[in-house]
């Protein structure tokens, strides 16, 4: 079936540091991948997304590729602030067959000290 | 656009009792999805909407949850005779249009049963 593994957390950084979490996928056909941003106390928010191969999604500094080749849509910041710290989610949408459902990954926990 | 909301954003009960949680969902949004999420662990798909039918359900949604969206706009999510294995967060999506890339996540209900 679809799956989404992402890398364990937790992750922590000095403010400015460069950010890489690792996101790999299992699916069937071409699905449309996520990475979904949850801050202290909110609900979840789409970071960014992209929809076929190669696409890039890019949103608050934020960037991530679809790599085809290698099952993967890692999510990348060149320096990250304080007010990055959350929990990141990959996921992916399938779909073929009319299914509109996000599978999710088990979430990265960031926290970025100053 | 007020955002989707969730009632109650949490509710405690005994085991045995059976609860009723409600979703707003964005207004003109025809699609509307539910996804429970435990902790540490990315949110997992319960079942969707679109309008009014119910047009997906995953394994988990055993024969004691139920969903409605009676008249196409707020949906309410029953579980009976509650477990301890049902204390989690319950959220609710929605999105608009066929090509619905984009779910807006509710900031749920976190269930606790004692």
């Amino acid at each position: 079936g679809n799956s989404v593994t992402q890398m364990e957390g937790p992750v922590t950084l000095s403010e400015e540091a460069f950010l890489t979490i690792n996101c790999t996928y299992t699916a069937t056909g071409y699905p449309s991948l996520f990475w979904y941003v949850q801050y202290p106390g909110e609900g979840l928010q789409l970071l960014l997304k992209a929809t076929k191969a190669d696409d890039k999604g890019s949103n608050k500094g934020f960037e991530a590729t679809y790599r085809k080749e290698t099952t993967s849509f890692h999510l990348e910041k060149g320096s990250v602030q304080v007010s990055d710290s959350a929990v990141y989610f990959c996921a992916l949408r399938y779909g073929g067959g009319g299914s509109e459902k996000l599978v999710f990954g088990k979430g990265t926990k960031l926290t970025v000290n100053p | 656009d007020t955002g989707v909301s969730q009632d109650p954003r949490h509710k405690i009960t005994k085991r045995g009792q059976n609860v009723t949680f409600r979703c707003d969902p964005i207004s003109e949004h025809n699609r509307l999805y539910w996804y429970r999420q435990t902790l540490g662990q990315g949110p997992e798909f319960l079942t969707y909407f679109q309008n009014e039918a119910q047009l997906e359900k995953s394994r988990l949604l055993s024969d004691r949850f139920s969903a409605e969206r009676p008249k196409g706009s707020f949906s309410t999510l029953e579980i009976q005779r509650t477990e301890q294995g049902d204390s989690a967060m319950y959220l609710c999506a929605s999105s608009f249009g066929r090509a619905s890339y984009e779910q807006y996540f509710g900031p749920g209900t976190r269930l606790t049963v004692t």
